[in-house]
């Protein structure tokens, strides 16, 4: 199985500022890499598909990069609704397996 | 619009089997495999397998081999997800949801939460 490491495992952040969360797998992906997003208790919510394709109706202000075997989701001015846990997670082949979380919380 | 709408909570005693149901409307049923993702309280993300509701072919990831099916009915748009001999351990939420072009997964269902105790 393909493992996934993101990194750090928790942040604190301003609103306003630039975050920045990185996801490893341990073998290439090429790009079959998501980002979700999830809040306590609700669903996770699609973000980024293919790596750096946003998803229809998600701000403009979250950005993903990289292939291979590392990528980043980048928030470029963090807002108070973005306060929340992200998940990276690859589709390359199957089982289809998850980061373990980022924790973004409020400085 | 997408809309995956789960069955309740349930609350199960260890050896019991327990069914969620999610049932699709606002595209081609028929069209879009279905996933099945849990999460234990306070942790990540799990994918357990996939179905596609048109062949009724399955995937199931190998640590649920055995304990896990995953069906349809498509007359009522409707996938579940049966976990056998639950373990205090599978307590945790359930959640389907869509697969998108084969490589992630768009829509979600609310979630189910299956507690098992004695």
């Amino acid at each position: 199985d393909i493992q996934m490491t993101q990194s750090p495992s928790s942040l604190s952040a301003s609103v306003g500022d630039r975050v920045t969360i990185t996801c490893r797998a341990s073998q290439s992906i090429s790009s079959y890499l998501n980002w979700y997003q999830q809040k306590p208790g609700i669903a996770p919510k699609f973000l980024i598909y293919s790596a750096s394709s946003l998803q229809s109706g998600v701000p403009s202000r979250f950005s993903g990069s990289g292939s291979g075997t590392d990528f980043t989701l980048t928030i470029s001015s963090l807002q108070p609704e973005d306060f929340a846990i992200y998940y990276c997670q690859q589709s390359y082949s199957t089982p289809w397996t998850f980061g373990q979380g980022t924790k973004v919380e409020i400085k | 619009q997408v809309q995956l709408v789960q069955s309740g909570a349930e609350v199960k005693k260890p050896g019991a089997s327990v069914k969620v149901s999610c049932k699709a409307s606002g595209y081609t049923f028929t069209g879009y495999y279905m996933h099945w993702v849990r999460q234990a309280p306070g942790q990540g993300l799990e994918w357990m397998g996939r179905i596609n509701p048109n062949s009724g072919g399955t995937n199931y990831v190998q640590k649920f081999q055995g304990r896990v099916t995953m069906t349809r009915d498509t007359s009522i748009s409707t996938t579940y997800m049966e976990l056998s001999s639950l373990r205090s351990d599978d307590t945790a939420v359930y959640y389907c949801a869509r697969d998108l072009y084969s490589i992630s997964l768009d829509y979600w269902g609310q979630g189910t939460l299956v507690t098992v105790s004695s």
